[in-house]
């Protein structure tokens, strides 16, 4: 299968920890999105790169939450000081496009499912 | 800023009845237009997709939806829903030119699935 694959499926932490959550795209794309998807919700755009420039994080929900994607592969996707309200479904996607374009659709992976306690 | 509305929270169909799903818009170019469906723990899958030509589209799953400019609406439509077809439904959209924006999505629609 050469989906997008999201490492972990589901993590429990402790309110106060840190969590990193792993995505690797489709082989042949070049941009990667994030999102969030809280109950009852539809995702929510947090961030994406094209290829390894992060081009636009200002939707990023807090100073808490970075990603990276050191060699324009695979992403990851951290929360520093998890508070319950973090309590989401995570999701990555990717897609291929040109700078400047809005390419083609996106593929999703399956999510990270956090829980805060 | 771009904003997608599906006035239907939960949609009830019988098994092999036909089905329409909306979705509205807001936006004042043309913009890319999806439907994804998700189910149960799962992330999101393509059912179909607009970008230009025809407004009538043909998707996976015997899936199909109609862009209407006119009134910036993109309906999913089925003719005959299996019990399978139970899911979220979630419309969404992309308008930038630069790409900066990601996928603006809807809040989804539940469908139920009668026997």
């Amino acid at each position: 299968d050469t989906g997008v694959s999201q490492d972990p499926r589901h993590k429990i932490t402790k309110r106060g920890q840190n969590v990193t959550f792993r995505c690797d795209p489709i082989s042949e794309h070049n941009r990667l999105y994030w999102y969030r998807q809280t109950l009852g919700q539809g995702p929510e755009f947090l961030t994406y790169f094209q290829n390894e420039a992060q081009l636009e994080k200002s939707r990023l929900l807090s100073d808490r939450f970075s990603a990276e994607r050191p060699k324009g592969s695979f992403s990851t996707l951290e929360i520093q000081r998890t508070e319950q309200g973090d309590s989401a479904m995570y999701l990555c996607a990717s897609s291929f496009a040109l700078q400047g374009h809005r390419g083609t659709e996106a593929f999703f992976g399956q999510g990270t499912r956090l829980t805060v306690v | 800023a771009q904003s997608v509305t599906q006035p239907d929270i939960h949609i009830t169909v019988s098994e092999g009845a036909s089905l329409e799903l909306r979705c509205n818009y807001s936006y004042g170019a043309t913009p890319y237009l999806f439907w994804y469906v998700q189910s149960p723990g799962q992330g999101l899958q393509l059912l179909l997709k607009y970008f230009s030509g025809d407004t009538l589209v043909q998707g996976i799953k015997g899936f199909e939806a109609e862009f209407k400019r006119s009134q910036s609406s993109f309906n999913l439509r089925k003719p005959s829903v299996h019990w399978s077809d139970a899911a979220e439904y979630f419309c969404a959209v992309v308008t930038s030119g630069g790409g900066a924006d990601g996928l603006t999505f809807g809040k989804g629609t539940h469908l139920i699935i009668q026997p």
